[in-house]
């Protein structure tokens, strides 16, 4: 069963405008929330993390919201840039799980255009 | 700036072969981990280690075993190397707060 949820494998956007990528999840224990950039043949890069206590993160151009009620999480970037084009994968942790264990969701491909 | 390293970029076995892959990190993580990544799929555990000779299953641990002996290294082997372990394997590791897991290049391994 899926505890991390990526519903879109694919996304794409112009150059500009801004790209949203969604996360739903399922178990109430996730204590923190983070997101990783992957480009191909390169392993992943953390970009982002959030707290199960607040429900806005911002660094730069890119914000993660949070909202617990409806368990889902979101990664915006604005203006999205070419070199943005990679798989990004959203990841939580579980409080009551092993020091550290995340689980991973199956990642959105997006795809920036010029 | 953390750095972890794995032994290889590209490794071609045959199946029934035995395979070490490599991942070392200089910034004393106490926790380290090894994962597989497969098209639409995404990043599954493997194995970790939350200290050294420690180890812990993660969600795909068949076929597959450990070893940390020392706390920068952290070992995946294949024992019987098959041609559905072929995939992309990522090491990494981790700080406490705030879980910022920090990966190495990956591997990516054909089984013939």
């Amino acid at each position: 069963d899926q505890q991390v949820k990526q519903n879109s494998p694919s996304l794409s956007v112009q150059e500009g405008r801004i790209s949203i990528l969604n996360c739903d999840y399922t178990n109430s224990m996730f204590d923190y929330f983070l997101w990783y950039k992957k480009y191909p043949a390169e392993g992943p890069t953390f970009l982002i993390s959030i707290s199960s206590i607040k429900d806005k993160n911002e660094d730069g151009r890119f914000t993660v919201f949070l909202n617990k009620s409806a368990k889902h999480l979101s990664l915006h970037i604005v203006p999205s840039q070419p070199g943005d084009s990679a798989v990004y994968f959203c990841a939580a942790r579980n409080y009551g799980g092993s020091q550290g264990n995340l689980i991973f969701g199956k990642g959105t491909k997006l795809s920036v255009k010029p | 700036d953390v750095k972890v390293t794995q032994s290889s970029r590209y490794l071609v076995k045959r199946t029934g072969e035995k395979v070490f892959l490599e991942c070392v990190q200089d910034m004393d993580h106490e926790n380290m981990f090894w994962y597989r990544q497969d098209p639409g799929l995404g990043l599954r555990l493997i194995y970790f280690s939350y200290d050294v000779k420690m180890k812990e299953k993660g969600d795909i641990p068949e076929g597959y075993s450990v070893s940390r002996e020392k706390k920068e290294r952290f070992s995946l082997i294949l024992e019987s190397a098959s041609t559905n372990q072929t995939s992309m394997y990522l090491c990494a590791s981790m700080r406490s707060l705030p879980y910022e897991q920090y990966f190495g290049p990956g591997t990516r391994l054909t089984v013939t």
